[in-house]
């Protein structure tokens, strides 16, 4: 199957400063790609839908000025948590949608696991 | 609203027993259907995509199968080893759109024990 990569798998800061995570697709071009944050046991949160070149879609409830993303190419996304606090720690997947892959199969990374002390 | 429900939430099974995990879902309207498998502080490993014009979908040790005008998609575990040990999603996609969303399923923690 392909392959999504994030970057980096894990990371502390300090409260207030910003994190970027990156996502990948390995070896295809991603036209959408979907960031998602898990709590410990429960299942994914979508929170925002990105297709390349455009604005991403937030989902109700998601800030869009403190979590950004950016999908500058058919390969890489990125979501920056902006002044990051405690409550934003969490494990943030991301996924990528096949460009007319066989039936648009989705894959997702490997997850970044964020500490904000 | 679509709502996707997976029963049992965790399930404990010896080495070698066949298994079975149940996904529902509560609008038939779907385009696909995809189980996943997620190991503890890990991503999601696609393990079977099911179209809604299909019935099942095999892959080594492991079958899907889906009804559609029922809600219904299990996954059948054949010889179950210590290494199937994860947590399983099922997830249903609405339809063809570029951006149209998965929703998934409470999630199935399954144990193998030797």
């Amino acid at each position: 199957g392909a392959v999504v990569s994030q970057h980096p798998s894990r990371v502390i800061c300090k409260s207030g400063t910003s994190v970027k995570i990156e996502c990948r697709s390995l070896d295809f071009q991603a036209t959408t790609m979907f960031w998602y944050r898990q709590f410990p046991k429960k299942s994914l949160m979508l929170m925002a839908t990105s297709n390349e070149g455009s604005k991403a879609t937030y989902e109700q409830g998601v800030e869009k000025d403190k979590f950004l993303i950016n999908h500058a190419s058919l390969t890489l996304s990125t979501l920056t948590v902006t002044s990051a606090h405690p409550e934003d720690s969490s494990f943030y997947i991301c996924s990528a949608r096949e460009r007319g892959g066989s039936y648009n199969e989705q894959f997702f990374g490997p997850g970044t696991r964020l500490t904000v002390l | 609203k679509q709502e996707v429900t997976q029963i049992p939430a965790a399930l404990s099974v010896p080495e070698g027993e066949n298994l079975v995990l149940n996904c529902s879902f509560t609008d038939s309207a779907i385009y696909n259907l995809q189980w996943f498998r997620q190991d503890p502080g890990k991503g999601l490993t696609s393990l079977l995509l099911i179209q809604s014009s299909q019935r099942e979908q095999t892959s080594g040790r492991l079958n899907a199968s889906l009804d559609k005008s029922s809600g219904r998609s299990t996954l059948y575990i054949a010889a179950s080893q210590p290494g199937d040990s994860a947590t399983y999603l099922c997830a249903v996609r609405p339809d063809t759109g570029t951006a149209s969303k998965l929703t998934f399923g409470t999630g199935t923690r399954l144990q193998v024990t030797l």
